[in-house]
């Protein structure tokens, strides 16, 4: 299958500061990337979607100020955390459609964010 | 919200078939069945898809039923490796993920 990946793969940091997440597709190139979020215990959530060379679309009670997504180029896609709260602290996942098999995702190995 | 609904949990012996059911009871015309799994702390790992007729690959076997409105994903030959949770999902342009079915591959 394709391959994403992402970095960091863990951050820590202080509450109030912002955190950047990204996402690249090693192996092809995705017009279209997604974001989710995962707590403890409970089942990945969609965030938003996003589209290279244009804006973001979030999923209802997603914050596009607190959380911007860019995807600036076929191969990557960046979530930034502004301004982060302890209640932002989660498993943030990417995903990336493979235009070579249709409407396939592929997932990267997941981000975990703590906020102190 | 998901559209499907999965048992939560399932148990199998290492070297039988598990058998994971699936019910997509307001599935559409052009939405494609697509299985997950993820495994703890892991990214979700794509498995199989399939729009009316049965799947096989590499990985695991995927039978949809005549009216489609249920699914079963069959992996042949369980290992320990294979315990993760199991998202069935109905999609067209992304995925909502359900709960899954927990399921725990014993020795």
């Amino acid at each position: 299958g394709a391959v994403v990946s992402q970095h960091p793969s863990w951050v820590i940091c202080k509450s109030g500061t912002s955190v950047k997440i990204e996402c690249r597709s090693l192996d092809f190139q995705a017009t279209t990337m997604f974001w989710y979020r995962q707590f403890p215990k409970q089942s990945l959530m969609l965030m938003a979607t996003s589209n290279e060379g244009s804006k973001a679309t979030y999923e209802q009670g997603v914050e596009k100020d607190k959380f911007l997504i860019n995807h600036a180029s076929l191969t990557l896609s960046t979530l930034t955390v502004t301004s982060a709260h302890p209640e932002d602290s989660s498993f943030y996942i990417c995903s990336a459609r493979d235009p070579r098999t249709g409407e396939t995702q592929y997932f990267g190995p997941g981000t975990r964010l703590l906020v102190l | 919200d998901a559209k499907t609904t999965q048992p939560t949990s399932m148990d199998c012996a290492e070297g039988r078939a598990a058998n994971l059911p699936c019910n997509h009871s307001t599935i559409s015309g052009n939405e494609y069945v697509y299985w997950y799994r993820q495994i703890h702390s892991q990214g979700p790992q794509y498995i199989i898809h399939g729009l009316k007729n049965n799947e096989t690959n590499e990985m695991a076997s995927l039978i949809i039923t005549e009216d489609r409105k249920s699914s079963t994903l069959i992996l042949p030959h369980a290992t320990l490796r294979d315990t993760a949770v199991y998202y069935c999902i109905d999609h067209t342009d992304k995925l909502i993920f359900g709960t899954g079915t927990r399921l725990q591959v014993f020795p």
